[in-house]
């Protein structure tokens, strides 16, 4: 059980796109999700908190309108980088968590690539 | 600030050869730490975690990890190690709180040669 699904695995796109990931927990429900960014050689970094119903709280340093982000559901999350440049390029990942204290699991990851 | 350090980059071991990866976490008062595991092409994986009780804490596998609150360490280790165990190793911490947030570390690449 636990399953994360992530959606798409990879994205290449012009630059000045926006684009949608979906994060899903199949099995369970997640009344927290997170989104995570990684660059290569490093340690996932930390985006938002994502709860169910409510506004996303952002990591300091990360733009709110630039990385837009909705948990509509107790088994859905989205991600949209909007007017996505070549920086913006990196691994995304996502994972869920059914509450406090729960531990968190984890999608397959997003490879975003701007050209 | 919050973090987590983990030391070894790296690590090249043969088989039945035994496994510790370190790893550090800053001060911070409460801490729950775990340690992930992702095998090449896959997701994340949780190996085990520790909230509290006995500091020696057995994961899935045949991992085990002894918290040390003095040194501020949660090393991961294995006995004998084995060719699939070649995967990448994240040590993380929650802080507390009701947020549930977690801290990783760089990572470790563990390669277990046959």
């Amino acid at each position: 059980g636990a399953v994360v699904s992530q959606h798409p695995s990879r994205v290449i796109c012009k630059s000045g796109t926006s684009v949608k990931i979906e994060c899903r927990s199949l099995d369970f429900q997640a009344t927290t999700m997170f989104w995570y960014r990684q660059f290569p050689k490093q340690s996932l970094m930390l985006m938002a908190t994502s709860n169910e119903g409510s506004k996303a709280t952002y990591e300091q340093g990360v733009e709110k309108d630039k990385f837009l982000i909705n948990h509509a559901s107790l088994t859905l999350s989205t991600l949209t980088v909007t007017s996505a440049h070549p920086e913006d390029s990196s691994f995304y990942i996502c994972s869920a968590s059914r509450g406090v204290g729960q531990p968190q699991h984890f999608g397959d990851g997003t490879r975003l690539s701007i050209l | 600030a919050q973090s987590v350090s983990q030391h070894n980059h790296h690590v090249i071991l043969s088989e039945a050869a035994s496994l510790e990866l370190g790893c550090n976490y800053s001060y911070g008062g409460t801490v729950n730490l775990f340690w992930y595991v992702q095998y090449p092409g896959q997701h994340l994986q949780l190996l085990l975690k520790y909230f509290s009780g006995d500091p020696l804490v057995k994961g899935i596998k045949g991992f085990e990890a002894e918290f040390i609150k003095s040194k501020f360490s949660f090393n991961l280790r294995k006995p004998s190690v084995q060719w699939s165990d070649t995967a990448e190793y994240f040590c993380a911490a929650d802080y507390g709180g009701a947020t549930n947030k977690l801290i990783f570390g760089t990572g470790t690449l563990l390669a277990v040669q046959p």
